[in-house]
């Protein structure tokens, strides 16, 4: 069945330096959402991705769709100490279904201040 | 508070006892999802409801996993006879029909289910 593989699992990271996440899909994926888990919280929407080679900016955030749409990326510029949890990718689940969701393992942000 | 609630927040049970948990949705989603997370993994996939029918079941899900949502509302989750492997952090999602088909989803805080 279909696997979203992120990473890296995790990454430290001095305030004020980048991030980047990156997420690969063994099939083409119709779209990409990224969703961010704070420490003891729950899951929260950040973006979907539909259009192959799609970016799209929030922020400090900038998302990315492949041109292949099999891959994605989250990219953090000059990082905070609010940007700290665990960031997931998801896409739509295989065998026709397109609302629920398989979700990468996530990649874990950590900031020193 | 407007957003998806889900009772009760922590649950510590004795293996081999039945455990129930709650979901109540956002009210206009018709979308009911849910979903299972475990430390250090991603949510994982269950069940997802559209209205009060059951449209799909992870094959993941043992017999013993059952879910419902009589009216279309509320949905309940009962895991009979736990096992500790069912230790796990039990999340609930809904989604709306308006839009993309490809809905975000709107996350519960979670059951955290401990079995001993």
């Amino acid at each position: 069945g279909q696997q979203v593989m992120q990473i890296p699992q995790y990454q430290h990271v001095q305030e004020g330096e980048d991030f980047t996440t990156y997420c690969n899909s063994s099939t083409t994926l119709s779209n990409i959402q990224w969703y961010k888990q704070r420490p003891g919280g729950h899951p929260v929407f950040l973006i979907q991705l539909v259009k192959s080679g799609e970016v799209k900016k929030q922020k400090r955030l900038t998302f990315q769709f492949g041109e292949a749409k099999k891959n994605s990326s989250l990219h953090i510029t000059a990082t905070q100490t609010t940007d700290v949890g665990t960031y997931f990718c998801a896409g739509p689940g295989s065998g026709g279904s397109n609302y629920k969701l398989t979700f990468g393992k996530g990649t874990l942000l950590t900031v020193n201040p | 508070d407007t957003g998806v609630s889900q009772n009760p927040r922590h649950k510590i049970t004795k293996r081999g006892q039945n455990v129930t948990f709650r979901c109540d949705p956002i009210s206009e989603h018709n979308r009911l999802y849910w979903y299972r997370q475990t430390l250090g993994q991603g949510p994982e996939f269950l069940t997802y409801f559209q209205n009060e029918a059951q449209l799909e079941k992870s094959r993941l899900l043992s017999d013993r996993f059952s879910a419902e949502r009589p009216k279309g509302s509320f949905s309940t989750l009962e895991i009979q006879r736990t096992e500790q492997g069912d230790s796990a952090m039990y999340l609930c999602a809904s989604s709306s029909p308006s839009g993309s088909s490809y809905n975000e989803q709107f996350f519960g805080p979670g059951t955290r289910l401990t079995v001993l």
